[in-house]
């Protein structure tokens, strides 16, 4: 079965710093990768995905992330966090190729991110 | 461009009262549909899906029930809530070019008291 581990419950980070958040997988193939944001009462944006390919992914607002499968890992990243970028992160995996067709995701916990200035 | 509605946004029960939650997506036809539960503190448990009218697959058993009256309309039902009920409930759809993709719903906040 597949399984996400996002290992930060919270993180703090200045206006203008960089950012890293960090999302393990566990799946038996090639997975399909997704990062989404939430802000509080709101419904999950996606940032980026990764389904094959370049391993350095683009997203909108300025993140990034890069697949690396020796580490099976999907980090997100971005060069300089805004105040407005402040909200919960969510990494998932989706199992590729399957009957389904598109599938069942699999989600982590979310990582919460606030911004002081 | 395709869009997913949800309602209500906000939601307080009694305990025992019965639920109805509506999801519809426009833009897109035959539409894979989701229900997720987001308890506070954790993250999403898929609920139900459905790959067409009539067919619905549950993921976890509970007292919630799902159904799909029309091809972009997605409805979760109780008959009884439960305390453990309460949570924001997520639709989301996937379909169309990006089949392996999903997209979210606004969601509703469900408290049970």
């Amino acid at each position: 079965a597949q399984s996400v581990t996002q290992p930060d419950i919270h993180i703090t980070v200045s206006e203008g710093a960089s950012l890293e958040l960090r999302c393990n997988y566990s799946y038996g193939a090639t997975p399909y990768l997704f990062w989404y944001v939430q802000s509080p009462g709101q419904g999950l944006q996606l940032l980026l995905k990764y389904f094959s390919g370049d391993t350095l992914v683009q997203g909108i607002k300025g993140f990034e992330a890069e697949f690396k499968r020796s580490q099976s890992s999907f980090n997100l990243r971005k060069p300089s966090v805004h105040w407005s970028d402040a909200a919960e992160y969510f990494c998932a995996v989706g199992a590729s190729g399957s009957n389904f067709g598109n599938e069942k995701l699999t989600f982590g916990t979310g990582t919460r991110l606030t911004i002081i200035p | 461009s395709q869009t997913i509605h949800q309602w209500p946004a906000t939601l307080v029960q009694p305990v025992g009262s019965p639920l109805s939650l509506e999801c519809t997506v426009e833009g897109t036809s035959n539409p894979n549909l989701y229900w997720y539960r987001q308890a506070a503190g954790r993250g999403l448990q898929l609920l139900f899906y459905s790959v067409g009218i009539g067919q619905i697959s549950s993921e976890v058993p509970q007292n919630l029930s799902a159904s799909r009256p029309q091809d972009r309309q997605f409805i979760l039902s109780s008959k009884k809530l439960l305390l453990s009920d309460s949570g924001f409930y997520l639709c989301a759809w996937s379909g169309g070019l990006n089949t392996d993709t999903q997209y979210f719903g606004p969601g509703t906040r469900l408290t049970v008291l």
